[in-house]
Parts: C-alpha cells; structure tokens; sequence
C-alpha cells in the first residue's frame, strides 16, 4: 500500500517552457503532499506544503510564482515550473500523507533538465 | 532554524562490516522517520519511531530515537552491498505540518 506515483519520470526542454509534474497518491486519499528539490548528493529542500483544495504554502525563498503548486483533488497535486531556465535544472520529488503525524510516502521523483 | 545533522557524511565500507549512522538535533521530535534512497529515485520509507528509547529492528537494520526524542541512530549489521545508497533521517516537529530532513549519509558497501 502508500504507493505515490509521479509523472514524468525525465524532462529535457528548451528554456523558457514551462513544465507540469504530476503527482498522484494511488490507493490512499492524499490531504497534504511536499514538493522538494534535491541537489546532486544533497539532501532534499522542501519548496512548498500543499493542502487539497487550499492555496500551497511555500518555504522561504522559494517564488510562488516560478513554481505553481495545484492540489485540486485528494489524489493529485502538480507542480508546474514556468518558463524554465538552465538553473532550475533538478530532481524534484513529491511526497504524499494521509494525515498529520502520518509518515510521507514518496514519488520515485522527476529530473528535469533546461537547455 | 530546526537542523537534522547526521554524521558520517560519507561512509565506505566492506561486505560484512557493521556501522552506525546517527541523526543528531537539538530540537525534540513527535516522531521521526529513517529513508534510503538510490540514484534516481525517491526516499523509501524504513521505519518510523514514535517514543523515546524506542528501538525498532528491520532484519540487519536496528533503529534507535533517543530518550529525549533530539536523536537517533541506525545500525547495520554485516553490511552487504545491496545496502549501498543514501540514508536520510526526517523528523516533525509537534504543532507543525511538515517535515525536516538531515544532511543525509551516503553508504556505499563493497563487494
């Protein structure tokens, strides 16, 4: 069980796209799901606390703007990165609980890459 | 800011050695979880330990939060390569909604 799907798996992409990862929690209701970002042999940085049907909450120093958070169902969030540049470049990953105090389950991640 | 430090930061070891990572703060924890992840993917899930001085045993791999629920441990008995990768503990904090992640130690065991 705690099976958290995340789509897609790679993207490579000219700068300037935007880009929209999907994640899904497959046989549990997700409340809240995490967006991180992991740097090569680093540990993960949460970037944003999503809560289904209420606005993201992001962390310090990470624009709301450049990384748009949707949790519009108990099973879906996604994250989109607009108009990506080479400095985005990342592994974000996605995790899913089924309430507070609960332990997060994690996506099997997205590298994305911005030419 | 709440900081998880684990040490060691690296550690290469042979087949069959025993080691200990530990996850170190200065903050107590409701709860704390311990991930491994391998290049690529992400974190899975190996145990949640919930009250101080709990320890909790998955086949080679003995878990350990401190009495004060500020710390833990992990310990590998005979070590086999199969458990190389990146071991992170993750911790919430009471009141709050999310989680904080240590530094991370990257295992790597020879064959």
């Amino acid at each position: 069980g705690a099976v958290v799907s995340q789509h897609p798996s790679w993207v490579i992409c000219k700068s300037g796209t935007s880009v929209k990862i999907e994640c899904r929690s497959l046989d549990f209701q997700a409340t809240t799901m995490f967006w991180y970002r992991q740097f090569p042999k680093q540990s993960l940085m949460l970037m944003a606390t999503s809560n289904e049907g209420s606005k993201a909450t992001y962390e310090q120093g990470v624009e709301k703007d450049k990384f748009l958070i949707n949790h519009a169902s108990l099973t879906l969030s996604t994250l989109t990165v607009t108009s990506a540049h080479p400095e985005d470049s990342s592994f974000y990953i996605c995790s899913a609980r089924n309430g507070v105090g609960q332990p997060q389950h994690f996506g099997d991640g997205t590298r994305l890459s911005i030419l | 800011t709440q900081l998880l430090e684990q040490s060691p930061q690296f550690l290469s070891i042979q087949e069959g050695e025993n080691l200990t990572v530990y996850c170190n703060s200065s903050s107590v924890f409701s709860s704390l979880q311990w991930y491994r992840q391998e290049p690529g993917e992400g974190p899975v899930l190996l145990v949640t330990v919930v009250t101080g001085g709990e320890v909790k045993k998955l086949k080679r791999l003995t878990f350990q939060f401190g009495d004060a629920r500020k710390d833990s441990s992990l310990h590998i008995t005979a070590a086999q390569p199969g458990d190389t990768g990146l071991y992170l503990c993750a911790a919430q904090t009471s009141g709050t909604y999310k989680y904080i992640f240590g530094t991370g130690t990257r295992l790597k065991v020879l064959a």
